[in-house]
Protein backbone atom coordinates (compact mmCIF):
# COMPACT_ATOMS: atom_id res chain seq x y z
CA UNK A 1 0.00 0.00 0.00
CA UNK A 2 1.75 3.61 -1.47
CA UNK A 3 -0.49 5.54 0.86
CA UNK A 4 -3.36 8.15 0.72
CA UNK A 5 -3.79 9.15 -3.48
CA UNK A 6 -5.36 12.37 -4.41
CA UNK A 7 -6.24 13.17 -8.13
CA UNK A 8 -6.02 15.66 -10.51
CA UNK A 9 -2.52 16.64 -8.29
CA UNK A 10 -2.88 20.44 -10.09
CA UNK A 11 -6.14 22.13 -11.00
CA UNK A 12 -6.35 24.93 -12.99
CA UNK A 13 -9.76 26.18 -14.06
CA UNK A 14 -11.85 29.38 -14.77
CA UNK A 15 -13.54 30.98 -12.78
CA UNK A 16 -17.67 30.00 -12.47
CA UNK A 17 -16.81 26.47 -13.39
CA UNK A 18 -16.83 23.31 -11.06
CA UNK A 19 -14.11 21.12 -10.59
CA UNK A 20 -14.08 17.62 -8.60
CA UNK A 21 -11.08 15.93 -6.92
CA UNK A 22 -11.15 12.54 -5.75
CA UNK A 23 -9.65 10.79 -2.76
CA UNK A 24 -8.56 7.37 -2.43
CA UNK A 25 -7.65 6.26 1.48
CA UNK A 26 -5.41 3.71 2.51
CA UNK A 27 -7.38 0.20 2.46
CA UNK A 28 -8.85 -0.16 5.53
CA UNK A 29 -8.85 3.27 6.57
CA UNK A 30 -12.63 3.78 7.39
CA UNK A 31 -12.38 7.49 8.45
CA UNK A 32 -11.40 10.18 6.00
CA UNK A 33 -10.99 14.17 5.84
CA UNK A 34 -10.96 16.53 3.69
CA UNK A 35 -8.57 19.67 4.62
CA UNK A 36 -7.85 23.56 2.56
CA UNK A 37 -4.29 24.78 2.86
CA UNK A 38 -3.93 28.40 1.39
CA UNK A 39 -0.03 29.89 1.40
CA UNK A 40 1.28 30.69 5.02
CA UNK A 41 -1.19 28.98 6.46
CA UNK A 42 -1.76 25.60 8.12
CA UNK A 43 -4.64 23.05 6.84
CA UNK A 44 -8.12 23.88 7.53
CA UNK A 45 -10.32 20.90 8.25
CA UNK A 46 -13.39 21.02 6.15
CA UNK A 47 -14.94 17.90 6.52
CA UNK A 48 -15.03 14.06 8.37
CA UNK A 49 -16.27 10.88 6.85
CA UNK A 50 -16.98 7.61 8.85
CA UNK A 51 -17.35 4.70 6.35
CA UNK A 52 -20.04 6.09 4.03
CA UNK A 53 -21.58 9.08 6.55
CA UNK A 54 -20.72 12.44 6.60
CA UNK A 55 -20.23 13.13 10.56
CA UNK A 56 -18.44 16.43 10.96
CA UNK A 57 -18.73 19.76 8.56
CA UNK A 58 -16.86 22.60 9.11
CA UNK A 59 -18.41 26.23 8.34
CA UNK A 60 -15.68 26.78 6.06
CA UNK A 61 -17.50 24.57 3.68
CA UNK A 62 -19.99 26.78 1.95
CA UNK A 63 -22.88 25.93 0.10
CA UNK A 64 -20.57 25.34 -3.06
CA UNK A 65 -18.71 22.57 -1.54
CA UNK A 66 -20.26 19.23 -1.58
CA UNK A 67 -18.36 15.57 -0.78
CA UNK A 68 -19.18 12.41 -1.23
CA UNK A 69 -17.71 8.48 0.13
CA UNK A 70 -20.69 6.85 -1.38
CA UNK A 71 -19.25 3.09 -0.81
CA UNK A 72 -17.29 3.77 2.24
CA UNK A 73 -13.92 4.03 -0.12
CA UNK A 74 -12.59 6.87 -2.47
CA UNK A 75 -13.73 10.28 -1.79
CA UNK A 76 -14.86 13.22 -4.22
CA UNK A 77 -14.94 16.44 -3.23
CA UNK A 78 -16.89 18.99 -5.70
CA UNK A 79 -16.65 22.90 -5.85
CA UNK A 80 -19.51 24.59 -7.72
CA UNK A 81 -19.01 27.75 -9.09
CA UNK A 82 -15.64 28.67 -8.13
CA UNK A 83 -14.18 31.72 -6.83
CA UNK A 84 -10.74 32.99 -6.88
CA UNK A 85 -10.83 32.85 -3.43
CA UNK A 86 -11.04 28.76 -3.54
CA UNK A 87 -7.50 28.53 -4.80
CA UNK A 88 -5.67 26.67 -2.19
CA UNK A 89 -4.27 23.28 -1.46
CA UNK A 90 -7.25 20.59 -1.14
CA UNK A 91 -5.58 17.61 1.43
CA UNK A 92 -7.43 14.52 2.05
CA UNK A 93 -6.19 11.91 5.10
CA UNK A 94 -7.36 8.92 6.38
CA UNK A 95 -7.31 6.98 9.50
CA UNK A 96 -8.21 3.76 10.99
CA UNK A 97 -10.42 2.50 13.38
CA UNK A 98 -8.83 3.88 17.05
CA UNK A 99 -7.06 0.81 18.26
CA UNK A 100 -6.35 2.60 21.46
CA UNK A 101 -9.57 4.24 22.66
CA UNK A 102 -11.27 6.59 21.36
CA UNK A 103 -9.77 9.30 19.83
CA UNK A 104 -6.17 7.41 19.69
CA UNK A 105 -6.33 7.29 15.51
CA UNK A 106 -3.65 8.91 13.64
CA UNK A 107 -4.47 11.08 10.32
CA UNK A 108 -2.24 9.98 7.27
CA UNK A 109 -2.08 12.77 4.77
CA UNK A 110 -1.99 12.75 1.14
CA UNK A 111 -0.35 14.87 -1.37
CA UNK A 112 -2.98 17.17 -2.32
CA UNK A 113 -4.53 18.64 -5.43
CA UNK A 114 -3.40 22.51 -5.97
CA UNK A 115 -6.20 24.16 -7.27
CA UNK A 116 -5.36 27.09 -9.32
CA UNK A 117 -8.88 29.70 -10.27
CA UNK A 118 -8.05 32.17 -12.79
CA UNK B 1 -12.74 28.91 20.43
CA UNK B 2 -10.15 25.54 20.17
CA UNK B 3 -7.03 26.81 18.64
CA UNK B 4 -2.87 25.82 18.11
CA UNK B 5 -0.69 29.12 17.92
CA UNK B 6 2.87 28.49 16.71
CA UNK B 7 5.19 31.73 17.46
CA UNK B 8 7.99 30.75 15.27
CA UNK B 9 7.23 31.42 11.66
CA UNK B 10 10.96 31.09 10.27
CA UNK B 11 14.14 29.50 11.89
CA UNK B 12 17.28 29.63 10.70
CA UNK B 13 19.73 27.09 12.64
CA UNK B 14 23.48 25.86 12.01
CA UNK B 15 23.30 21.95 11.82
CA UNK B 16 24.44 20.63 15.25
CA UNK B 17 22.32 23.38 16.90
CA UNK B 18 19.96 22.23 18.72
CA UNK B 19 16.05 23.01 18.05
CA UNK B 20 12.83 24.08 19.87
CA UNK B 21 9.57 24.95 18.49
CA UNK B 22 7.36 26.24 20.39
CA UNK B 23 3.27 25.01 20.35
CA UNK B 24 0.22 26.18 22.91
CA UNK B 25 -2.86 24.99 22.43
CA UNK B 26 -6.27 26.52 23.83
CA UNK B 27 -8.47 23.06 24.15
CA UNK B 28 -10.29 22.73 27.42
CA UNK B 29 -10.66 19.09 28.91
CA UNK B 30 -8.75 16.05 27.07
CA UNK B 31 -6.07 16.98 23.83
CA UNK B 32 -4.73 15.74 21.61
CA UNK B 33 -1.68 16.96 20.04
CA UNK B 34 0.31 16.15 16.96
CA UNK B 35 4.11 17.84 15.69
CA UNK B 36 3.43 17.05 11.32
CA UNK B 37 6.51 18.12 9.24
CA UNK B 38 6.29 18.91 5.39
CA UNK B 39 9.61 18.41 3.26
CA UNK B 40 10.09 20.27 0.52
CA UNK B 41 7.87 19.02 -2.48
CA UNK B 42 6.55 16.19 -0.11
CA UNK B 43 3.25 15.75 1.58
CA UNK B 44 2.99 16.02 5.55
CA UNK B 45 4.09 13.40 7.64
CA UNK B 46 3.41 12.72 11.06
CA UNK B 47 6.83 13.19 13.52
CA UNK B 48 5.31 12.40 16.68
CA UNK B 49 1.91 12.26 18.84
CA UNK B 50 0.26 12.83 22.18
CA UNK B 51 -2.69 10.81 23.46
CA UNK B 52 -2.25 10.46 27.27
CA UNK B 53 0.18 8.91 29.60
CA UNK B 54 3.98 10.04 29.48
CA UNK B 55 3.93 14.03 28.86
CA UNK B 56 7.77 13.33 27.22
CA UNK B 57 6.94 11.72 23.63
CA UNK B 58 9.54 10.35 21.36
CA UNK B 59 9.26 10.43 17.43
CA UNK B 60 10.60 9.62 14.47
CA UNK B 61 14.44 11.10 12.87
CA UNK B 62 15.19 11.95 16.82
CA UNK B 63 12.23 14.96 17.58
CA UNK B 64 10.36 14.58 21.16
CA UNK B 65 7.97 16.66 22.44
CA UNK B 66 6.70 17.48 26.34
CA UNK B 67 3.36 17.91 26.73
CA UNK B 68 2.92 20.80 29.71
CA UNK B 69 -0.62 21.04 30.62
CA UNK B 70 0.37 23.79 33.26
CA UNK B 71 1.51 26.10 30.25
CA UNK B 72 -1.07 24.76 27.45
CA UNK B 73 2.69 23.59 25.25
CA UNK B 74 3.84 20.94 23.14
CA UNK B 75 6.76 21.81 22.00
CA UNK B 76 9.29 20.34 19.77
CA UNK B 77 12.43 19.78 20.34
CA UNK B 78 16.03 17.88 18.57
CA UNK B 79 19.31 18.08 20.51
CA UNK B 80 21.09 18.41 16.96
CA UNK B 81 19.82 19.29 13.68
CA UNK B 82 20.84 18.47 10.12
CA UNK B 83 20.22 19.91 7.05
CA UNK B 84 17.63 17.42 6.25
CA UNK B 85 15.35 18.79 8.46
CA UNK B 86 14.86 21.63 6.30
CA UNK B 87 11.32 22.04 6.37
CA UNK B 88 8.10 23.51 7.47
CA UNK B 89 6.82 21.99 10.99
CA UNK B 90 3.33 22.01 11.77
CA UNK B 91 1.94 22.05 15.36
CA UNK B 92 -1.94 20.43 15.15
CA UNK B 93 -4.44 19.23 17.88
CA UNK B 94 -7.84 18.37 18.81
CA UNK B 95 -10.44 17.89 21.59
CA UNK B 96 -9.87 14.01 22.57
CA UNK B 97 -12.96 11.93 21.28
CA UNK B 98 -13.15 14.53 18.09
CA UNK B 99 -12.12 13.84 14.63
CA UNK B 100 -11.13 17.74 13.83
CA UNK B 101 -7.70 18.45 13.48
CA UNK B 102 -6.93 22.45 14.23
CA UNK B 103 -2.96 22.92 12.71
CA UNK B 104 -1.19 26.63 13.55
CA UNK B 105 0.55 28.10 10.87
CA UNK B 106 3.73 26.24 10.43
CA UNK B 107 7.17 27.42 11.39
CA UNK B 108 10.04 27.05 8.38
CA UNK B 109 12.82 25.82 9.66
CA UNK B 110 15.75 26.53 7.41
CA UNK B 111 19.26 24.11 8.23
CA UNK B 112 22.59 25.67 6.75
CA UNK B 113 25.18 23.26 6.36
Amino acid sequence: DTGVSQNPRHKITKRGQNVTFRCDPISEHNRLYWYRQTLGQGPEFLTYFQNEAQLEKSRLLSDRFSAERPKGSFSTLEIQRTEQGDSAMYLCASSPPPSGGRGTDTQYFGPGTRLTVL
Amino acid sequence: AQSVSQHNHHVILSEAASLELGCNYSYGGTVNLFWYVQYPGQHLQLLLKYFSGDPLVKGIKGFEAEFIKSKFSFNLRKPSVQWSDTAEYFCAGRSGGYQKVTFGTGTKLQVIP
